[in-house]
């Protein structure tokens, strides 16, 4: 079976801290996709980044990067120097031979001026 | 970039009303996916369609719920007799592949039942 499991349901920091989002899954295929997504108050999905089982080099977007590591079935989110406008819910997803997108529970980060 | 449209933004309706949720999937596409978000839960998957008829349903969508393409660029989603706890958001996502793992989604409209 297939699974995404975000243990943080809610975090607080103030601004400018650092803080970063796990994100667990578990999966039998070889071959799947893991997917991140901000869920504004607004309530529309944010697309951030999509990452295939084959590459485990991680990624940097500015404030955002990610931490892929198949060992431990895991691809964990940070934002560096939080902001304001970082405050939403932030949504681990996962797609593998099947194609279905499995969601994580998400994520609620509060960044407090 | 093309992209993935929803309308209305926001639906508000009495209980036992007949609600449907358009979405203009990206052009090319061919597979269409009803996701559901009950207010501050998770995203669930509803239904997917593709060569105009359903190809995978999830429990959640019972006998109330229908989808249709009715032309060449909509893709609906019908609800016959709203009930309080249909009040959600409502995604609609589409990808151009069966072998594709990526869904683009829409914006969402977020139907409240009073």
């Amino acid at each position: 079976a297939q699974k995404v499991t975000q243990a943080q349901t809610e975090i607080s920091v103030v601004e400018k801290e650092d803080v970063t989002l796990d994100c667990v899954y578990e999966t039998r295929d070889t071959t799947y996709y893991l997917f991140w997504y901000k869920q504004p108050p607004s309530g529309e999905l944010v697309f951030l980044i999509r990452r295939n089982s084959f590459d485990e080099q991680n990624e940097i977007s500015g404030r955002y990067s990610w931490n892929f590591q198949k060992s431990t079935s895991s691809f964990n989110f940070t934002i560096t120097a939080s902001q304001v406008v970082d405050s939403a819910v932030y949504f681990c997803a996962l797609s593998g031979n099947n194609r279905k997108l499995i969601w994580g529970l998400g994520t609620s980060l509060a960044v407090n001026p | 970039e093309p992209e993935v449209t929803q309308t209305p933004s926001h639906q508000v309706t009495q209980m036992g009303q007949e609600v449907i949720l358009r979405c203009v999937p990206i052009s090319n596409h061919l597979y269409f996916y009803w996701y559901r978000q009950i207010l501050g839960q998770k995203v669930e998957f509803l239904v997917s369609f593709y060569n105009n008829e359903i190809s995978e349903k999830s429990e959640i969508f019972d006998d109330q719920f229908s989808v249709e393409r009715p032309d060449g660029s909509n893709f609906t989603l019908k609800i016959r007799s709203t009930k309080l706890e249909d009040s959600a958001m409502y995604f609609c996502a589409s990808k151009q592949d069966r072998d594709l793992f990526e869904q683009y989604f829409g914006p969402g409209t977020r139907l409240t039942v009073t």
